[in-house]
């Protein structure tokens, strides 16, 4: 079962804004992961971020995690043409094996 | 470089006609897992291994197997291929389950005819 919801399922910017992305979780979790994928291609670690975290910073990228309301958000600044690709969330149970998939925005950013 | 290798890339096999998938790693992880991702939508875990211990989701099907043969290998076996089991197949591995990182490799896209 999809343990993840993201919105906006599509997000379409221009070059130089921010964009925003949502997941939206239901169980108890040990970490969050957010993960990138280019088109036919495999998914590539971007951050993680404990469920004892509130926030976390890598480069362009910002992570927040809410665990009373089980939501996560990324905030790509200054977004590039390169970032297009589609996004996924990835939560841990607390058993630490498993790892489920939200469904994923797919970002699109004009250059 | 310390990767996940999935051959082939590309596979096309006829319906019914069993076909193996392979996944090698050189980071000496201990779990592996196989993913299968259909268009648009969000890799869906199909089994993992920790070590030599099998671990296959309730909803798999039957029709998918897993061999780990050692630390650096897996395989997906799909024993009866329908229409419906055409996809991209992901190996991924990670150190200690999901409290890391998983790390992916490139994925070997299925084409069933």
């Amino acid at each position: 079962s999809q343990q993840g919801e993201e919105d906006p399922q599509a997000l379409s910017i221009q070059e130089g804004e921010n964009a925003t992305m949502n997941c939206s979780y239901k169980t108890s979790i040990n970490n969050l992961q957010w993960y990138r994928q280019n088109s036919g291609r495999g998914l590539v670690h971007l951050i993680l971020i404990r469920s004892n975290e509130r926030e976390k910073h890598s480069g362009r990228l910002r992570v927040t995690l809410d665990t009373s309301k089980k939501s996560s958000s990324l905030l790509i600044t200054a977004s590039r043409a390169a970032d297009t690709a589609s996004y996924f969330c990835a939560t841990a149970d607390t058993g630490g094996f498993k790892t489920i998939f939200g469904a994923g925005t797919r970002l699109f950013v004009k250059a | 470089d310390a990767m996940v290798i999935q051959n082939p890339r590309y596979q096309v096999t006829q319906f019914g006609k069993p076909v193996t998938l392979s996944c090698s790693q050189t980071l000496n992880h201990n779990v592996m897992y196989w993913y299968q991702q259909k268009s648009s939508q969000a890799p869906k875990l199909l089994f993992h291994y920790y070590d030599k211990d099998f671990n296959n989701e309730a909803d798999t099907p039957d029709n998918f197997q897993s061999r780990r043969p050692n630390t650096s290998f897996c395989f997906l076996d799909i024993r009866s291929p329908g229409l419906g089991d055409a996809a991209m197949y992901l190996c991924a591995t990670s150190r200690v389950g999901g409290i890391n990182e998983q790390f992916f490799g490139p994925g070997t896209r299925l084409t069933v005819l």
